[in-house]
């Protein structure tokens, strides 16, 4: 598998609680955590999320992250308008020797 | 405050080669905790991996499966820079490129991107 799958989009109004999915395999997600990152128009992505639940400074704690087997997951709580932005996973695969990228999510804040 | 600063053409003529350097401020590319990186974005490809440098007493190199044998990225002489070079470019190789440090956290030995440059469009055509 040489990319994580994520779903192409996901919604919810203000305040509500937005979950994303990012699945890889055994080489991947299975054997090292994943990364989160969240890109808004125009510019780099953003680290998010590290080491499956771990948030940089200044990241607000409405979001959170996880992993269990080959899958991770990145919840937003609390949704805001300016969480609206494409929403990306990363893990290392042992098999590739390299990083593997989420096909994306974006989201919207109806 | 670290920043990266890319450097490079815009446009690249297919067959030729690629070439981007990638102007480090506030750390080096000897750093013990840090990854120098390539990654590009495409609409058909989304984010991807390239490779990677990091120096300890000597420079390592790892290449993404997809470029192996076209890519060459070299931390550069002055400590404080690293370039890619992408040969053979087709219109496929389009795309927006980043440089990005990756930091290592220990407690879960893993590597997250954490200071990326702001990026370059890289048009290839004739």
């Amino acid at each position: 598998q040489s990319v994580l799958t994520q779903p192409p989009s996901a919604s919810g109004t203000p305040g509500q609680r937005v979950t994303i999915s990012c699945s890889g395999s055994s080489s991947s997600i299975g054997s090292n955590t994943v990364n989160w990152y969240q890109q808004l128009p125009g510019t780099a992505p953003k680290l998010l999320i590290y080491s499956d639940n771990q948030r940089p400074s200044g990241v607000p704690d409405r979001f959170s992250g996880s992993r269990s087997g080959t899958s991770a997951s990145l919840a937003i709580s609390g949704l805001q308008s300016e969480d609206e932005a494409d929403y990306y996973c990363t893990a290392w695969d042992d098999d590739l020797i390299g990083y593997l990228f989420g096909t994306g999510t974006k989201v919207t804040v109806l | 405050q670290v920043q990266l600063q890319q450097s490079g053409p815009g446009l690249v003529k297919p067959s030729q080669t690629l070439s981007l350097t990638c102007a480090i401020s506030g750390d080096s590319v000897f750093s013990n905790s840090a990854a120098w990186n390539w990654i590009r974005q495409s609409p058909s490809r989304g984010l991807e991996w390239l490779g990677r440098t990091y120096c300890r007493s000597e420079c390592y190199v790892d290449y993404a499966v997809s470029v192996k044998g076209r890519i060459t990225i070299n931390p550069g002489t002055s400590r404080n820079q690293f370039s890619l070079h992408l040969t053979s470019v087709t219109p496929e190789d389009t795309a927006v490129y980043y440089c990005a440090r990756a930091t290592f956290y220990s407690s879960s030995s893993n590597w997250y991107f954490d200071l990326w440059g702001r990026g370059t469009l890289v048009t290839v055509s004739s």
